[in-house]
């Protein structure tokens, strides 16, 4: 049960904003937001997570609607290796485990 | 330190032959966990462990094993591999299994190639 639902892909050119939507309409309010990206067939690697406020670290923004029914993860200045899979993820208490979806396939174009 | 790794890189098994995934981590990280990753799909959590000698289930575990006799070592078995196990295996471990840490990000491993003919 992935709990969420992103498109499968788009595309982005390079050096401007990827916007990247995901639905969690069915999320509760103590369930974590979680993002992660996968390149070619690399081992996930993180990039953000929030709870209710908006997130912003070195590799990305994280915006979650007053709801929290959706999200958008933001890459401000899209490079080529930002070409990946985008995985957006609820994590569902007490623990730590992941139910990942398909995740949606970013292209960032030259 | 290393992170997360993991051997071997590939292998190639016929099928009713049995193998061992290794798995480990040098941060002292509480929670590991196994996923696969089947062509065109999102990882699918097989096993995983919070803590020295406690595993449990996850959403796929018929077909594998595990144990976790330390800290470091989480291994995958395969009793008797299936052509149905075809996929790449990630090991993950994070801090601790519990929410109430606030940064619990997961770390991968590169993964393990697993065909079985």
């Amino acid at each position: 049960d992935a709990k969420t639902t992103q498109p499968t892909s788009m595309d982005c050119a390079e050096g401007r904003a990827a916007n990247l939507p995901c639905n969690h309409s069915t999320i509760s309010g103590n369930e974590y937001v979680y993002w992660y990206r996968q390149i070619h067939s690399q081992g996930p690697q993180y990039i953000i997570h929030g709870l209710k406020n908006n997130e912003t670290n070195e590799m990305a923004s994280l915006i979650i609607t007053e709801d929290r029914k959706s999200s958008t993860l933001i890459l401000p200045h899209a490079t080529l290796r930002d070409t990946a899979v985008y995985y957006c993820i609820v994590r569902v208490p007490p623990g730590n485990q992941f139910y990942f979806g398909t995740g949606t396939s970013l292209t960032v174009i030259p | 330190n290393a992170g997360v790794t993991q051997t071997p890189k590939f292998q190639v098994l016929k099928t009713g032959q049995s193998m061992t995934l290794q798995c480990a981590q040098d941060m002292n990280h509480e929670y590991m966990s196994w996923y696969r990753q089947d062509p065109g799909m999102g990882l699918r959590l097989i096993h995983y462990s919070v803590g020295a000698g406690i595993t449990d289930q996850g959403e796929v575990p018929n077909g594998y094993n595990v144990s976790r006799s330390t800290t470091e070592d989480f291994p995958l078995r395969l009793l008797s591999a299936a052509p149905s196990q075809t996929s790449v295996y990630f090991c993950a471990s994070s801090q601790t299994f519990w929410l109430r840490e606030k940064d619990n990000e997961q770390f991968f491993g590169p993964g393990t190639r697993l065909t079985v003919l």
